[in-house]
């Protein structure tokens, strides 16, 4: 499996933008990157998703190296609803396998 | 609109004694369904998938076991529960075949092993 790495945690200060790193140096050409975010005691909720252009939604932006090695999700203006783990993952379409999530990134967002 | 219901929430079970959590999905024909543990402070592992009905593959070799009887029911088992099985089990269900193929997660079952 094509692992991804990123840092444990990382602090914002609300209402200012956020870059969360994921590098993934082994993906294959086929593999998508998604972002999930987990707040407390609940399930992982679906962010964003892309495999070589940038792309934005209501949520976040996606920021795709051209090499592909490596991914930030960017949230434009962190609230304290946005404090949670993030997790980037590969994902290839052609496997209905699931890859295991990573620890992730704790992102505190401060007051 | 589709909905996916674990249950239960919370479960205390002593060693040695069986488990059943079951999920279900709603307003989805055909899902690939998933089960995850996240131990404390931890990620989340993959421990089971299944494609179709009676379809089980299996990530990790442990004292679990799943099954998928209904088209939208998935069900994790133990005979006999460890100390280790304590953790945060999580369902989850995605459309097969979507290039963005979306995992939607349940409300998970915190299960500790006492």
């Amino acid at each position: 499996d094509a692992k991804t790495t990123q840092p444990n945690s990382m602090e914002s200060n609300e209402e200012e933008p956020v870059h969360l790193p994921c590098n993934h140096s082994t993906i294959s050409g086929t593999d998508y990157i998604h972002w999930y975010r987990q707040l407390p005691s609940q399930g992982p909720e679906y962010v964003i998703h892309g495999l070589t252009s940038n792309v934005n939604n209501r949520m976040a932006s996606l920021a795709i190296a051209e090499d592909r090695k490596s991914s930030t999700l960017i949230l434009h203006r962190a609230t304290l609803r946005d404090a949670a783990v993030y997790y980037c993952i590969l994902r290839d379409p052609g496997s209905a396998r699931q890859l295991t999530f990573g620890s992730g990134t704790q992102l505190t967002v401060l007051p | 609109s589709q909905t996916i219901h674990q249950w239960p929430a919370t479960l205390v079970q002593p060693v040695g004694s069986p488990l059943s959590l079951e999920c279900t999905v709603e307003g989805t024909s055909n899902p690939n369904l998933y089960w995850y543990r996240q131990a404390a402070g931890r990620g989340l592992q993959l421990l089971f998938y299944s494609v179709g009905i009676g379809q089980i593959s299996s990530e990790v070799p442990q004292n679990l076991s799943a099954s998928r009887p209904q088209d939208r029911q998935f069900i994790l088992s133990s005979k006999k529960l460890l100390l280790s099985d304590s953790g945060f089990y999580l369902c989850a269900w995605s459309v097969p075949g979507g290039i963005g193929e979306k995992l939607f997660f349940g409300s998970g079952t915190q299960l500790s092993v006492l």
